[in-house]
């Protein structure tokens, strides 16, 4: 079955810097990967996905970029705030589940 | 709509009860999902359903858990006997066949002592 890989798993940045997740999946037959953000006592929620046939995407302060070849995709959220904030999952699918990665807890400092 | 709702938000009862977590999905939404949050294993797929069938069931970790779907406004998951390793985060989500969008509830915190 699919295999997500997601790193750092902490990141420490500076409210006003960028900050960058990076996940790695298996199967080459995933085709849809989405970005969850989770709040403390929260459920996961979508805040931006991609599909297997585009390379970027762009949603105000956030990005996200795929490599369908090195079968990775990144986060990038830049002029982070303090709202930033909270626990990041990445997810790939290629139907129906999605299998998440392990997630990164994001803290942006003031 | 109010979302993915799920009851109790938070259940704390001891090993070897029974445990009943319940959850109404987005109206509308002919898919759903059961997961478990851990600190050591992230986010689990346990079971979903489709138009209220069982599909795929292969993430549910024994015969202690049985999920159910009697019609399309609601869901259970149980566990009979409970045990402390069960305690985690409970999660229901939803969405719509053709959408990959999934919904998630606020989730029930479960400990079993």
């Amino acid at each position: 079955g699919e295999n997500v890989e997601q790193h750092p798993s902490t990141l420490s940045v500076q409210e006003g810097d960028s900050a960058v997740i990076k996940c790695t999946y298996s199967d080459s037959a995933s085709n849809y990967f989405p970005w969850y953000k989770q709040e403390l006592g929260k459920g996961p929620q979508l805040i931006i996905d991609i599909r297997s046939n585009v390379g970027e995407k762009k949603d105000q302060r956030i990005a996200v970029t795929l490599n369908k070849t090195a079968k990775h995709f990144s986060l990038h959220i830049t002029e982070t705030q303090p709202e930033d904030s909270a626990v990041y999952f990445c997810a790939a699918s290629t139907g129906r589940q999605l299998t998440f990665g392990s997630g990164t807890q994001l803290t942006v400092l003031p | 709509d109010a979302g993915v709702i799920q009851s109790p938000r938070h259940e704390v009862t001891e090993m070897g009860q029974e445990v009943t977590l319940r959850c109404k999905p987005i109206s509308g939404h002919d898919y759903l999902f059961w997961y478990r949050q851990t600190m050591m294993r992230g986010l689990e797929l346990l079971i979903y359903f489709n138009n209220n069938v069982p599909i795929d069931d292969s993430g549910m970790p024994e015969d202690r858990f049985s999920a159910k779907m009697p019609n399309a406004s609601f869901s259970t998951l149980k566990i009979q006997p409970s045990e402390p390793r069960d305690s985690a985060v409970y999660f229901c989500a939803s969405n719509l066949s053709g959408a990959n969008v999934l919904t998630f509830g606020a989730g029930s915190r479960l400990t079993v002592l």
